[in-house]
């Protein structure tokens, strides 16, 4: 079954510092992954996604994730960090078996990222 | 497109009684997901449907809920009766396909509805 883990409930980081979210993942079959974004009381947004290619991800708002296979995680980055980018990130990934269950994506618990100035 | 659509945004009501939360999807979508979440349990994914027709509904708490998608564009969460327990934020997501006609997971939110159970 698949499945991804957010080990950090909670994330602090300063001002202009780079920031990383941790996530790891377990699949059956190719990794379909992705990272979301909750800012208070919206619903979830998306931020980038990882099919294939490049192991390193760009996103929307400076956001980068790196896929490593080995290590079996996409930890989402970002080089400088900003009071805006506080909020809850949820890591995701596809269903792995076939035809119409391929739509869903299993999340993770989220981690809260707090910037403070 | 107006995004997903979701009404009523705020419901307050009192133990016992009947909840209808509406999702309307983005036109062209084929996926609708129905998720709530609470500080306790994070997003729990309650069912969701392809083409109208429910896929997996493993996740729907109990009998008291029920869930319909009677077109392409509309969709209904019933609470019947409602308890405490179960005031959470409920969102509804679609999602759709690209132009190949693959798949595309990136799914679309809604801004939820807050429901309260008093």
């Amino acid at each position: 079954a698949q499945s991804v883990a957010q080990p950090e409930d909670q994330v602090n980081v300063a001002e202009g510092n780079p920031l990383t979210v941790k996530c790891t993942y377990s699949v059956s079959g190719n990794p379909y992954l992705f990272w979301y974004v909750q800012y208070p009381n919206r619903g979830l947004q998306f931020l980038l996604k990882y099919i294939t290619g490049d192991n390193l991800v760009k996103g929307s708002y400076g956001f980068e994730a790196e896929f490593n296979k080995s290590q079996t995680s996409f930890h989402l980055k970002k080089p400088s960090a900003l009071v805006s980018d506080s909020a809850l990130y949820f890591c995701a990934v596809r269903d792995g078996d076939r035809g119409s269950t391929l739509g869903r994506l299993y999340f993770g618990r989220g981690t809260q990222l707090t910037v403070w100035p | 497109d107006a995004g997903v659509i979701q009404s009523p945004r705020h419901e307050v009501t009192e133990m016992g009684q009947e909840v209808t939360l509406r999702c309307k999807p983005i036109s062209g979508h084929d996926y609708l997901f129905w998720y709530r979440q609470t500080m306790m349990r994070g997003l729990e994914l309650l069912i969701y449907f392809n083409n109208n027709v429910p896929i997996d509904d493993s996740g729907m708490p109990e009998d008291r809920f029920s869930a319909k998608m009677p077109n392409a564009s509309f969709s209904t969460l019933k609470i019947q009766p409602s308890e405490p327990r179960d005031s959470a934020v409920y969102f509804c997501a679609s999602s759709g396909r690209l132009a190949g006609g693959s798949l595309n997971n990136e799914q679309f939110f809604g801004p939820g509805t807050r429901l309260t159970v008093l």
